[in-house]
């Protein structure tokens, strides 16, 4: 089974600033990576994937991130945040090979101060 | 095209007592799956399914119970609550060729006393 580790539960930023959310997984094996934003009192909705060729990967509203393999990480990161991206972050994998199962980190608060 | 619905949004049980939570989808999506969300915990897999008849357990299964008579329904069944399954229950479902994107439901906020 995969590990997924998010390392910051909860990250204030104030707003225009930068922020990154860490996410690292466990498995050696090919991956699929998602980032799924949760808004207060929702369900989850996909930020952005990776799922083969270029590893740096952007969503509509700013985001991106990137896939490093070596590292075993795919962090996401806004180069300048707005009151609107507070929200619950989960980073999710899905082996390439064995694809029934997703595994979630287990998320980072992401609050964007005035 | 309604997505992913859920019912009931909420729902209070006290030990004991069994209630089945309703899952469907109007997107012929052949691969249904239930979570559960904790607190610190992020989201756990409960059940999931990759097409009508076929079932199978994820990381979390006991107490829970599902089937799947057809495409667009797979509900979770609490045989018999216990307040260790006092949790926010989420379903997802996606196409099972080539992709990857879940769709969430709502969720079900559960509380067993």
């Amino acid at each position: 089974a995969q590990s997924v580790t998010q390392l910051d539960s909860q990250v204030p930023v104030f707003e225009e600033a930068p922020v990154e959310l860490r996410c690292n997984y466990s498995s050696s094996v090919s991956v699929y990576l998602f980032w799924y934003v949760q808004y207060p009192n929702q369900g989850l909705q996909l930020l952005l994937k990776y799922l083969s060729g270029s590893t740096l990967v952007e969503s509509i509203n700013g985001f991106e991130a990137e896939f490093n393999k070596s590292q075993t990480s795919f962090h996401l990161r806004k180069p300048s945040v707005h009151i609107s991206d507070t929200a619950e972050y989960f980073c999710a994998v899905s082996e390439v090979l064995a694809g029934n199962q997703f595994y979630f980190g287990t998320g980072t608060s992401l609050t964007v101060i005035p | 095209n309604a997505g992913v619905t859920q019912t009931p949004k909420f729902q209070v049980l006290k030990t004991g007592q069994s209630m089945t939570l309703q899952c469907a989808q109007d997107m012929n999506h052949e691969y249904m799956s239930w979570y559960r969300q904790d607190p610190g915990m992020g989201l756990r897999l409960i059940h999931y399914s990759v097409g009508a008849g076929i079932t199978d357990q994820g990381e979390v299964p006991n107490g829970y119970n599902v089937s799947r008579s057809t495409t667009e329904d797979f509900p979770l069944r609490l045989l018999s609550a216990a307040p260790s399954q006092t949790s926010v229950y989420f379903c997802a479902s996606r196409g099972t060729l080539g992709s990857y994107e879940q769709y969430f439901g709502p969720g079900t906020r559960l509380t067993v006393t």
